[in-house]
Order: structure tokens, then C-alpha cells, then sequence
């Protein structure tokens, strides 16, 4: 089955920690995505990374940190940093060449920092 | 930055009524998508529209992109219970960048 894995689904943390969020795709995917979602306020991209090795800062980076060693994985860092990390944390992928261009999701992480 | 604005935010209708909800881009878009993210789920991609005038139907679903492609809706005709949801526009600015703006969501809940 192709698709992309987060985990954990629910994770909960002390106040001044930081924590590791997973993402896995094998849909062989140029392009991967993270979203922070709160209520009320949609979804807000954190970083994204077009190609391995590389990787941009989306509107809300602050407080968190990525990398790109590998085509399928693409692991977001919550750091202490984060002054209201609490959410739901969604990846996604794209495959940039095709034409719909379409986002493909995982079932998200919901962090729970208290 | 470009920000993409949805209305309403909410929106309660009997069953079998309509839906629409309205999607606002700051800035002029290539193209735009539309996804719906069921009550505990994750974003599901709908349709992308392109170009100028743009109308795409998907069944009971009629999805419509501005002709001056700031602006985009979605109509349900005759809601279902499968329709309850969140539903959110996407706009990418550019060809080429592959950064999205989600729009804010508008959240569908029917009554049966």
C-alpha cells in the first residue's frame, strides 16, 4: 500500500522538551509538507522541502526544525522554543512534476505539551 | 505575505438544502484546490481548477475559479449526512513554487 505514516497519533510532552515528529512516504514524492492545524485556523505550513538535502521555511517556522536526508522521510523537531506547541501536526507530499499536483496527507500527530 | 480567506466559517443546513462556501486570495493565483478533512481525519484532495472562469462539477459538487483567479467557490447541491466536514481552498501563487495557502475552512455540519 502506498501512502504516508505519522507517528505517533497522539503524543504528549513536559513543557521544555523537545520532541520528534514522523513522517514516511513511498510514493516516491519530490516535495513534502508541514502543517500546524489549530481550531478554527486551517492549516499553517511550518517548512517544506522540494528536494533532499534542501528545505525552506514556511510562515510559522519559528520554534521548530526539519531535515531531508532521505526522499521518503522528512522528521519535524518541536523544540522548547515553540511558545504554544500544542496541535495537530499534518505531513503531506506532492509529486511536482504531475499535473494535478495534488497534497497528499498523512493521518497526522496530535501533541499534546503540558 | 499572501493570505487566503474563507466564508463562512461555519454552516449548519437541514439536510437536502445547498452549501456554498467562498474562498478570498490577497494575490492573483495560478491555480487553486479544493480539499475536504472529515471530523477527525486529514485533508483529502478534491479538485484543482486553472484557468480564468474556470467550472468543474464533481456529481452534487460545482467547484468555480474568478476570472480574475483571486477568487473561488464550492457548491454542494442537496447535502447529504456524507458531506459534514471542513472544507478548505488552497492557492499557489506561482508555477513552479510549490508552497500552498490553505484558506481558513468553512465547517459543514448537517442536520438531519
Amino acid at each position: 500500500d502506498g501512502g504516508i505514516t505519522q507517528s505517533p497519533k497522539y503524543l504528549f510532552r513536559k513543557e521544555g522538551q523537545n520532541v520528534t515528529l514522523s513522517c514516511e512516504q513511498n510514493l516516491n514524492h519530490d516535495a513534502m509538507y508541514w502543517y500546524r492545524q489549530d481550531p478554527g485556523q486551517g492549516l499553517r505550513l511550518i517548512y517544506y522541502s522540494q528536494i533532499v538535502n534542501d528545505f525552506q521555511k514556511g510562515d510559522i517556522a519559528e520554534g521548530y526544525s526539519v531535515s531531508r536526508e532521505k526522499k521518503e522521510s522528512f522528521p519535524l523537531t518541536v523544540t522548547s522554543a515553540q511558545k504554544n506547541p500544542t496541535a495537530f501536526y499534518l505531513c503531506a507530499s506532492t509529486q511536482i512534476y504531475l499535473t494535478g499536483h495534488e497534497q497528499f496527507f498523512g493521518p497526522g500527530t496530535r501533541l499534546t505539551v503540558l | 505575505g499572501q493570505q487566503v480567506m474563507q466564508i463562512p466559517q461555519y454552516q449548519h443546513v437541514q439536510e437536502g438544502e445547498d452549501f456554498t462556501t467562498y474562498c478570498n486570495s490577497s494575490t492573483t493565483l495560478s491555480n487553486i484546490q479544493w480539499y475536504k478533512q472529515r471530523p477527525g481525519g486529514h485533508p483529502v484532495f478534491l479538485i484543482q481548477l486553472v484557468k480564468s472562469g474556470e467550472v468543474k462539477k464533481q456529481k452534487r459538487l460545482t467547484f468555480q475559479f474568478g476570472e480574475a483567479k483571486k477568487n473561488s467557490s464550492l457548491h454542494i447541491t442537496a447535502t447529504q449526512t456524507t458531506d459534514v466536514g471542513t472544507y478548505f481552498c488552497a492557492g499557489r501563487s506561482n508555477f513552479g513554487n510549490e508552497k500552498l495557502t490553505f484558506g481558513t475552512g468553512t465547517r459543514l455540519t448537517i442536520i438531519p
